[in-house]
């Protein structure tokens, strides 16, 4: 099964570019890598999905180099409303019945004035 | 509002006690995903429910099941209570099966206090 691994914390100013990367060495070939964010009291909110090279939508960038053993989110001029947790879910590829999804443990993003 | 419902919000019960956590999918949504959220385990998948099919199982204990309705509604039925069964439970919808090709929608929540 994939372990996805993030860093438990960061801190960015306000206007700053941030990337939390996320490694998840035991990728399956049919694995998708999604980003989802959470707020406190919330359930969490998709961000962004990706296969493999460079996804791109109105709020992020996804990052994955070809070996796939890891993604980085880019979220671009943060502001103080994207203080929130954000989490890689590694799965989704299934074979049979047995597909699973796996979150990481979350990095939470403080966005400083 | 992602338009999947989850009830009851907060849940208040007893060591060894059962209870039913139900989900209602956003409309058209045919998949529905429990997970369970605590400070120490994070974010778990348990289960995938796909038009009335189970579709693939996490880490779902064994005194924990679920079903999907032919109305597309999901309950989880959580027995035998213990202390650390104590999380926030969520539930997601999808319109396929696959949520590698599309986002998963999440509820609120119910959160579970076994006391």
């Amino acid at each position: 099964l994939a372990k996805t691994t993030q860093p438990i914390s960061m801190d960015s100013y306000e206007g700053q570019e941030v990337n939390i990367t996320c490694s998840h060495n035991n990728i399956a070939t049919n694995d998708y890598i999604t980003w989802y964010q959470q707020f406190p009291s919330q359930g969490p909110r998709f961000i962004i999905q990706g296969y493999k090279t460079k996804v791109t939508n109105e709020v992020a960038s996804l990052f994955i180099p070809a070996d796939r053993k890891s993604s980085t989110l880019s979220l671009p001029r943060v502001s103080l409303s994207d203080t929130a947790v954000y989490y890689c879910l590694v799965g989704g590829g299934y074979s049979g019945n047995t597909g699973k999804l796996i979150f990481g443990q979350g990095t939470t993003l403080q966005v400083k004035p | 509002d992602s338009g999947v419902t989850q009830t009851p919000k907060h849940l208040i019960t007893a060591t060894g006690q059962r209870v039913t956590l139900r989900c209602s999918p956003r409309s058209g949504d045919l998949s529905v995903y429990w997970y369970q959220q605590s400070l120490d385990q994070g974010l778990q998948f348990l289960i995938q429910y796909y038009n009335g099919e189970e579709r693939a199982k996490g880490n779902i204990l064994e005194r924990f099941s679920a079903q999907q309705f032919p109305d597309l509604h999901s309950e989880l039925n959580l027995s035998s209570l213990e202390l650390g069964d104590s999380a926030l439970y969520f539930c997601a919808s999808s319109v396929v099966d696959k949520p590698t090709y599309n986002e998963q929608f999440f509820g609120p929540g119910t959160r579970l206090t076994v006391l």
